[in-house]
């Protein structure tokens, strides 16, 4: 079947402006979540969704972050204003829902470079 | 505060030889999970291993092994006669016993295995 799928693949943009990342999970896993991974380093967690429960945002990095979810289907990530060190890229993961722990499925990510 | 230390930023191997990626974690939980993923230069993470932290014994897949010392706190994973298609960046990561399934990851590891 289908696995997480995320767009657009890269992203260039200039310092300032609002970008939208979105991540479409596999088909019927409640939980989607957003990582960011800077050149070199290992991935930050930055918001968890799981079914119709309120989102955990304890990862987003500052207020110019934000993310939503409708329902159990595409995800999107927004970046307002965004700076030099948004650089990055932008993984997305689902599983299946909490009857039983299962491991994440990451998508293949987003490029974002802010010039 | 939960942490998560690779330790070895690089290791370059050659072919057919054994090697060890360390991994070393602070929790104050008793209860969490240990993961291990492989992260190949397509950029797609690949889910390689789960243990729980009531579950000490030592994993064998294939090539791939993994020792869990929770003495140590220590999950270490380790290649058998390495091959070139094992080049990759190595992930560590744990997860609380919460069902939320954050992961918190450590740096990576990068391995190169040369012919």
């Amino acid at each position: 079947g289908a696995g997480v799928s995320q767009s657009p693949s890269n992203k260039v943009t200039e310092k300032g402006k609002d970008v939208e990342l979105r991540c479409d999970p596999i088909s019927g896993h409640t939980a989607l979540y957003w990582y960011r991974q800077r050149l070199g380093q290992g991935l930050e967690f930055l918001i968890y969704f799981q079914g119709n429960s309120a989102p955990d945002k304890s990862g987003l990095p500052s207020d110019r972050f934000s993310a939503e979810r409708t329902g159990e289907s595409v995800s999107t990530l927004t970046i307002q204003r965004t700076q030099q060190e948004d650089s990055a890229v932008y993984l997305c993961a689902s599983r299946p829902g909490l009857a039983d722990y299962n491991e994440q499925f990451f998508g293949p990510g987003t490029r974002l470079t802010v010039l | 505060a939960q942490k998560v230390t690779q330790a070895q930023t690089e290791i370059s191997v050659v072919e057919k030889e054994d090697v060890t990626l360390d991994c070393v974690y602070e929790t104050r939980d008793t209860t969490y999970y240990l993961f291990w993923y492989k992260q190949p230069p397509s950029g797609e993470l690949v889910f390689l291993i789960r243990r729980n932290s009531f579950d000490e014994q030592n994993e064998i897949s294939g090539r791939y092994s993994w020792n869990f010392q929770k003495s140590t706190s220590s999950f270490n994973f380790t290649i058998t006669a390495s091959q070139v298609v094992d080049s990759a960046v190595y992930f560590c990561a744990l997860s609380p016993w919460d069902n939320t399934g954050k992961l918190i990851f450590g740096q990576g590891t990068t391995l190169q295995v040369k012919p």
